[in-house]
């Protein structure tokens, strides 16, 4: 069961463009979204995160948009660089002390110089 | 921050044997994580580690499969046991941390393991 849905598996951007990559949820205990940075042969390291009652937040180029009505959230990355090249995961801790972290699916995005 | 270090960082392996990848952290932390990242794929939660205590394994996996030892606060052993080709992925270690002052969540993840099974 995939708890958190992300989109598109792959994304081609070109430099100075925005790449945007979409997730959606169900399960309402999720109670904060970090998004994940991955580069080939490196674990997943964290970009930016958001809390539910936050509707945006931004942090140099990254930008997350949060609706928690239609329980979405959106990674915006602007003035794409092909150094942003890399693959991409949403994710969602489960509220309680536990903090168990469900990742999406993972978009990868390339950036053509 | 933390930094996570692995061993072996790869491996290839003959079916049914096992292998034992080690996961090292610079401080003392109370949540460790095992994941298995498939070429390609997402990450899935193995366990969670958590020091005096047992670990907890996620839906699909054993302990028999899976043992893990956690003896103190910055060490923590994998043990993929009787592999067959299947267990061929990256295995991930990972620890939590919480910066309060920032109200900011953290995982952060070791390098990997690659594991091939032929």
């Amino acid at each position: 069961q995939q708890q958190v849905k992300q989109s598109p598996q792959s994304l081609i951007v070109q430099k100075g463009g925005i790449s945007i990559i979409n997730c959606a949820y169900e399960n309402t205990a999720f109670d904060y979204f970090p998004w994940y940075q991955q580069f080939p042969g490196k674990g997943p390291a964290l970009l930016i995160a958001i809390r539910p009652d936050v509707s945006e937040k931004k942090e140099g180029r990254f930008t997350i948009s949060f609706n928690k009505s239609a329980k979405q959230f959106s990674l915006h990355i602007m003035d794409s660089q092909p150094g942003d090249s890399a693959t991409y995961f949403c994710a969602a801790y489960t509220t309680g002390s536990a903090r168990q972290l469900t990742f999406g699916s993972g978009t990868q995005l390339t950036v053509l110089p | 921050s933390a930094v996570i270090s692995q061993k072996p960082s790869r491996d290839i392996c003959q079916r049914g044997t096992s292998l034992t990848i080690q996961c090292q952290v610079d401080s003392q932390v109370t949540m460790m994580f095992w994941y298995r990242q498939q070429p390609g794929q997402s990450l899935t939660l193995i366990a969670t580690a958590n020091q005096g205590s047992e670990a907890t394994y996620e839906s699909g996996f054993v302990i028999d499969k899976f043992p893990i030892s956690r003896p103190n606060l910055t060490f923590s052993t994998l043990t993929v046991s009787n592999m067959s080709p299947e267990d061929s992925s990256i295995y991930l270690c990972s620890v939590y941390r919480i910066r309060l002052a920032e109200n900011q969540e953290t995982q952060y993840f070791g390098p990997g393991t690659r594991l091939l099974v032929l």
